[in-house]
């Protein structure tokens, strides 16, 4: 069964100081990964697309990476305005789930001044 | 562009009522979803749309549930009648390439 698994469910962290999320995927084929940023009474907003292995992109304070079974973002020196739940979803590569986003639960972070 | 565009914001209905959620997708996108999130289950797939025409709608949970998309710019998801686990918010998106594109969401309240 094609299943998308974030953690951790929620992470506190001091301003500045840097982690990552984890995705990780278990889908018979991986079309792309995508993640999102969810602010609260807001819908989910565009962050990443990554296609293969290896891949890394990067905006700002954010890079995500790909391997076979998983996608990291990591967070370097964040800030508050960084506080928010971040998405991961796969789009397979066959039949009719080429058209669906399957979503993890998220990862609710918190940066404190 | 305005982005998706999604209303009612909020809805409080009472049980057995009849609800209707509508979205206007981005123009020139051909593909258009509804998603419900909830704390429990995350967000999930209700059915899709791919020019106007339903293609997956397997994710919709009862007969309850009815989605159309009369035409390219509109789209409605109707509940009837709405129960109290129906609360939830619903997203409509769009697509256009891997560009998918969220709305603000309508939260529903059944009580």
């Amino acid at each position: 069964e094609d299943q998308v698994t974030q953690s951790p469910e929620a992470l506190r962290l001091q301003e500045g100081e840097s982690s990552s999320l984890n995705c990780s995927y278990t889908v018979s084929g991986l079309r792309g990964l995508f993640w999102y940023r969810q602010d609260p009474g807001k819908g989910p907003e565009f962050l990443f697309t990554l296609y293969s292995a290896g891949e890394e992109k990067e905006k700002e304070r954010l890079k995500a990476t790909l391997t076979k079974k998983e996608s990291f973002l990591h967070i370097t020196a964040p800030k508050p305005e960084d506080s928010a739940t971040y998405l991961c979803a796969v789009r397979m590569n066959y039949g009719g789930a080429t058209n669906k986003l399957i979503f993890g639960t998220g990862t609710l972070l918190a940066v404190q001044p | 562009d305005a982005g998706v565009i999604q209303s009612p914001r909020h809805e409080v209905t009472e049980m057995g009522q009849e609800v209707t959620l509508r979205c206007k997708p981005i123009s020139g996108h051909d593909y258009l979803f509804w998603y419900r999130q909830t704390m429990m289950r995350g967000l999930e797939l209700l059915i899709y749309f791919n020019n106007n025409v339903p293609i997956d709608d397997s994710g919709m949970p009862e007969d309850r549930f009815s989605a159309k998309m009369p035409n390219a710019s509109f789209s409605t998801l109707k509940i009837q009648p709405s129960e109290p686990r129906d609360s939830a918010v619903y997203f409509c998106a769009s697509r256009h390439g891997d560009g998918y594109t969220f709305g603000s969401g309508t939260r529903l309240t059944v009580v």
